[in-house]
């Protein structure tokens, strides 16, 4: 089956750093996500992205994040100054289109952790 | 607004037994999905079933089924004859489809389930 893949598994940063997460998106999908998972607590929708636009965005999804598909097969989340509250695992999705009945794939995820 | 509510944090049960997790949601769309995923401890979200809210009949993936209740709101899971590899957090979803740009899935809290040898 198919993956959705995201570099790195485990991301270090300062309070205060910029911070890039990158994932590679199933090749012939078109919607892509971005969801949080802060240890402990449920999964939390952060973004979804579409024909090179944000489509819906949280209210997590302040001034600090942002996202962009910079090359036509990368989608990145980037934290312009990172915080201890964002330590999270991070989780790209995809999926080919958004037919309500159309599978959402995840990747692994990265952990990212703010010090 | 979107709610899913899983009251049951953590569950276990032996081996080859039959297990219920638990989910009721809410929402105001006319039309909707639902979703159990599954989080091994590799923290991967794996799709275990899904059931579109117009459709009366259970959905049902092998062991997996799911006992589907409208009107109650109640989206319950069964795990047949369980394995110890079903060992994982669950986490019940709903993601409405009346609107465009309603894409985003809202998660429960989680059932973390335990399957003994």
């Amino acid at each position: 089956e198919p993956e959705v893949t995201q570099t790195p598994s485990h991301q270090v940063t300062q309070m205060g750093q910029e911070v890039i997460l990158r994932c590679v998106p199933i090749s012939n999908h078109l919607y892509f996500y971005w969801y949080r998972q802060i240890l402990g607590q449920k999964v939390e929708f952060l973004v979804s992205f579409y024909n090179n636009e944000i489509s819906e965005k949280s209210e997590i999804f302040d001034d600090q994040f942002s996202v962009e598909r910079p090359d036509g097969s990368n989608f990145t989340l980037k934290i312009r100054s990172t915080k201890l509250e964002d330590s999270a695992m991070y989780f790209c999705a995809s999926r080919i289109d958004r037919a309500p009945n159309e599978k959402l794939f995840f990747g692994s995820g990265t952990q990212l952790s703010v010090l | 607004a979107q709610t899913v509510t899983q009251s049951q944090p953590e569950m276990s049960v032996q081996e080859a037994e039959t297990v219920t997790l638990s989910c009721t949601y809410d929402t105001s769309e006319s039309n909707y999905y639902l979703f159990w995923y599954k989080q091994p401890p590799s923290r991967q979200m794996i799709l275990v079933i899904r059931q579109e809210a117009y459709k009366q009949q259970n959905a049902t993936e092998n062991r997996f089924s799911v006992n589907f209740q409208k009107a109650a709101k109640s989206f319950s899971l069964k795990i047949s004859d369980s394995q110890l590899g079903d060992t994982a957090m669950y986490f019940c979803a709903q993601r409405g489809v009346s609107n465009f740009g309603n894409e985003k899935l809202t998660f429960g809290t989680g059932t973390r389930l335990t399957i003994i040898p």
